[in-house]
């Protein structure tokens, strides 16, 4: 079955400072990859996807990169706000999850 | 919207004892999946439906577990007999178009806090 690994498992930045998880998965056919935000308390919440035949895709303070070739895809934060702090969640065709990264930002 | 309604939000039940958790998913949305989490495993797959078909069940841990989409709109995950390692937050999910790949609208519901003692 599809492996995903996602680095790191904590990360702490200054508030305006960027962010970035990684993932890598081992399912060459996999076509799908969303990332979630899960707040204390609450389920996780999608806050943006990318499918295999796009290389990055951007929403405001939110990009992620894919990498078909090495097989891994990437969340990156910009200008990070204390409110971004939680735990964030990769996936893979929604059917496996990273280990997820808990993201602090220090005002 | 409403969203994936979850219910009950926290469980407590004693071992032995059968538990029924429940999941309405969002209008329109046809697959349907259930997930677990905790500490230990993270976030696990254990059943998803497709237009109320089961279409992978390989995650369910054991024949204690079953689950159903009798329509549409609603789905149950059963436990019987419950043990404390079933203790966990079981989280809903439901998408349109097919399940676990090139859906759309992913959303979760709260999940379910069961605590098994």
């Amino acid at each position: 079955g599809e492996n995903v690994e996602q680095h790191p498992s904590t990360l702490s930045v200054q508030e305006g400072d960027s962010a970035v998880i990684k993932c890598t998965y081992s399912d060459s056919a996999s076509n799908y990859f969303p990332w979630y935000k899960q707040e204390l308390g609450k389920g996780p919440q999608l806050i943006i996807d990318i499918r295999s035949n796009v290389g990055e895709k951007k929403d405001q303070r939110i990009a992620v990169t894919l990498n078909k070739t090495a097989k891994h895809f990437s969340l990156h934060i910009t200008e990070t706000q204390p409110e971004d702090s939680a735990v964030y969640f990769c996936a893979v065709n929604m059917l496996t999850f990273g280990g997820g990264t808990r993201l602090m930002v220090k005002p | 919207d409403a969203g994936v309604i979850q219910s009950p939000r926290h469980e407590v039940t004693e071992m032995g004892q059968e538990v029924t958790l429940r999941c309405k998913p969002i209008s329109g949305h046809n697959s349907l999946f259930w997930y677990r989490q905790t500490m230990m495993r993270g976030l696990e797959l254990l059943i998803y439906f497709n237009n109320n078909v089961p279409i992978d069940d390989s995650g369910m841990p054991e024949d204690r577990f079953s689950a159903k989409m009798p329509n549409a709109s609603f789905s149950t995950l059963k436990i019987q007999p419950s043990e404390p390692r079933d203790s966990a937050v079981y989280f809903c999910a439901s998408s349109l178009v097919q399940g676990g790949s090139g859906g759309n609208g992913y959303t979760f519901g709260s999940g379910t806090r069961l605590t098994v003692v």
